[in-house]
């Protein structure tokens, strides 16, 4: 078992470019998440699904956009990246919404 | 707004001695809890859990209290150990919303 997988590790981006940060797991969970990591302020929940073609907002939805077509498969998506973004990216899975959650390893992303 | 807070940044001990992070919550509508411990550069890890309907959860050198009263809630690790050091976030569930505190920095010195 993979477990939770995450591409890229780090990614610099311009003020204005998109992107798709990747996340996959192989442990059949229904319940995805994807959190940002800031300084002072914990793990805030961004968006989530609670099975294939469903998803729903978080905490902190603006300036990103989802989807689940699949049950192993949740990108996050960065429509036109802003400096606001810079953060650490943690995609989750578990069985349960609020069940023991397996985390990936992150994604560092910056914005210049 | 914060609905779960971690108002210790940081806390140091001494190998062999306990360890009591602390965590507060404000929304009554949270049901479960848990604790996951993170070292740098690296996803969070689940430590332990504990519903609202019970007060203490046990699992090897880790306890977890819960005062459903006060909205408080509190890991304790004895004897701490220095591969404990890392950072360790409560987390509270409710509603399909799960929120984190801040995150207390561990620090258990040889």
């Amino acid at each position: 078992n993979a477990g939770v997988t995450q591409t890229p590790k780090f990614q610099v981006l311009k003020t204005g470019q998109s992107m798709t940060l990747q996340c996959a797991q192989d442990m059949n969970h229904e319940y995805m998440s994807w959190y940002r990591q800031d300084p002072g302020m914990g793990l805030r929940l961004i968006h989530y699904s609670v099975g294939a073609g469903i998803t729903d907002q978080g905490e902190v939805p603006n300036g990103y956009n989802v989807s689940r077509s699949t049950t192993e498969d949740f990108p996050l998506r960065l429509l036109s990246a802003a400096p606001s973004q810079t953060s650490v990216y943690f995609c989750a899975s578990s069985f349960t919404v609020g069940g023991e959650q397996y985390f990936g390893p992150g994604t560092r992303l910056t914005v210049t | 707004d914060q609905q779960v807070k971690q108002n210790s940044p940081s806390l140091s001990v001494q190998e062999g001695r306990i360890s009591i992070l602390n965590c507060d919550y404000t929304n009554s509508m949270f049901d479960y809890f848990l604790w996951y411990k993170k070292y740098p550069a690296e996803g969070p890890t689940f430590l332990i859990s504990i519903s609202s309907i019970k007060d203490k959860n046990e699992d090897g050198r880790f306890t977890v209290f819960l005062n459903k009263s006060a909205k408080h809630l509190s890991l304790h690790i004895v004897p701490s150990q220095p591969g404990d050091s890392a950072v360790y976030f409560c987390a509270a569930v409710g509603n399909n919303d799960m929120r984190f505190g801040a995150g207390t920095r561990l620090t258990v010195k040889p």
